[in-house]
């Protein structure tokens, strides 16, 4: 299975601060990544596909990057609604693995 | 609208067994593999079992952690998958969700039906 390494598994920054979290797959995964929001008590919703392309309806202050084995998210301005955990997620090969998850929380 | 609805949840002796239903309506239900990811309390996401459409002749795929326990299967007249687990330890302890996957991910989830396994 590829392993999903995901960092910091922790966060805490200021309203309006950038932030950003990163994912290594263990190989190569061509760009199939994608990133979950999951906020308190709620299901997980996808936020970002293929690495860098947005989910319908998600604000244009979250973006995607990266290639290969290495990606990150980051998010802008950072809102009082962003508080949340953040997944990352190759589905390059099956099993679709998840990374341990970023914990985000305001300052 | 998209809407998928667990149910079969609840608390169980550990060896029992439990067979938890995902009810899904607004998509054509029959061209999309459907999957369970679980989540223990205050801990990650875990992926635990896919089910392909007929077109991938229903193969079925499991987590190395949970095979020979788990069974998942579809009902595409009912546009529902299920998730038969047996032989529960406390550590199957979870909310467990159901999860359409498309071609972008996971593109939608569950609200999650909450599994206890306790004596």
């Amino acid at each position: 299975d590829i392993q999903m390494t995901q960092s910091p598994a922790s966060l805490s920054a200021s309203l309006g601060e950038t932030v950003t979290i990163e994912c290594l797959a263990s190989e190569d995964i061509y760009s199939n990544l994608a990133w979950y929001q999951q906020k308190p008590g709620k299901s997980p919703q996808l936020l970002i596909y293929y690495a860098n392309s947005l989910n319908d309806g998600v604000p244009s202050r979250f973006s995607g990057s990266g290639s290969g084995t290495q990606y990150s998210l980051k998010i802008n301005s950072l809102q009082s609604e962003d508080v949340s955990i953040y997944f990352c997620q190759q589905n390059y090969d099956s099993p679709d693995t998840f990374g341990a998850g970023t914990k985000l929380e305001l300052k | 609208e998209v809407q998928i609805l667990e149910t079969g949840g609840g608390l169980v002796k550990p060896g029992g067994s439990l067979r938890l239903s995902c009810a899904t309506s607004g998509f054509n239900f029959n061209d999309y593999f459907m999957n369970w990811v679980r989540q223990a309390p205050g801990k990650g996401l875990e992926w635990v079992a896919q089910i392909r459409n007929k077109n991938y002749n229903y193969a079925t795929y499991y987590a190395e952690s949970l095979e020979g326990r788990v069974t998942i299967s579809r009902d595409d007249s009912k546009s529902s998958v299920y998730l038969q687990v047996s032989s529960l330890r406390a550590e199957d302890t979870a909310i467990y969700y159901c999860t359409r996957r498309g071609t972008t991910g996971f593109d939608y989830w569950g609200q999650g039906v909450m599994v206890t396994v306790s004596s």
